[in-house]
């Protein structure tokens, strides 16, 4: 059981390449989340999903597109990348909203460089 | 203004010492908070789910006040283990799901 898992770790892109970042998760969880993280701020919410073919906007979700085809999978997609998109990426999953259902399973993270 | 709001410290505390954290919150219709733990260059983790009555989990303990809107973190007996970003975090009920973290507040314990 390897929980969320997140690839690649690392990447370096120049501005204006695109990339997709994968996010997998093994528990059969409904929710996917994608999170960006940066120094002096909390995590903030990119896109969601609730369950296998919708996705939601979160709270930045401007030069991000995601799909969710297979319920274990969250794609997260830069078409046209920027400096300020450098940041650390999260991806987390949970069995639903609310209660105990509602914990938040994260994977390693993706560091990305945009020069 | 922050929506989630958090000392961003650090705190240095000796080992042993009781070490506790605030954090607060605007919006008044919140329906979960939870305190998450994040080591340096790690994912966070759920330290524990913060209820109504206040909940208590070995030497960590968590309180609510809602009509303060704020939550606090009391960790006693200080072990070097627990250096680590400590976040806060609240969840709403308006349009439909909505999860706010806050910046974290760093511990380092001390030998």
């Amino acid at each position: 059981n390897a929980g969320v898992t997140q690839t690649p770790k690392f990447r370096v892109l120049k501005t204006g390449q695109s990339m997709t970042l994968l996010c997998a998760q093994d528990m059969n969880h409904e929710y996917m989340y994608w999170y960006r993280q940066d120094p002096g701020m909390g995590l903030r919410l990119i896109h969601y999903s609730v369950g296998e073919g919708t996705t939601a906007k979160g709270e930045v979700p401007d030069g991000y597109n995601v799909s969710r085809l297979k319920k274990q999978n969250f794609l997260l997609g830069l078409e046209s990348a920027a400096p300020s998109q450098t940041s650390v990426y999260f991806c987390a999953s949970s069995q639903g909203p609310q209660g105990a259902k509602e914990t938040q399973y994260f994977g390693p993270g993706t560091r990305l460089l945009v020069l | 203004r922050k929506e989630v709001e958090q000392d961003p410290g650090p705190f240095n505390v000796p080992e042993g010492a009781t070490v506790a954290f605030n954090c607060t919150y605007s919006n008044s219709a919140s329906q979960s908070f939870f305190w998450y733990r994040q080591d340096c260059r790690k994912e966070p983790k759920l330290l524990m789910s913060v209820y109504s009555s206040g909940n208590e989990d070995g030497r960590f303990t968590a309180q609510l006040n809602r009509a303060s809107q704020y939550i606090s973190l009391l960790i006693r007996d200080s072990k070097l283990s627990d250096s680590a970003t400590y976040l806060c975090v609240v969840r709403g009920n308006t349009g439909g799901f909505k999860t706010i973290f806050g910046a974290g507040t760093r511990l380092f314990v001390k030998a």
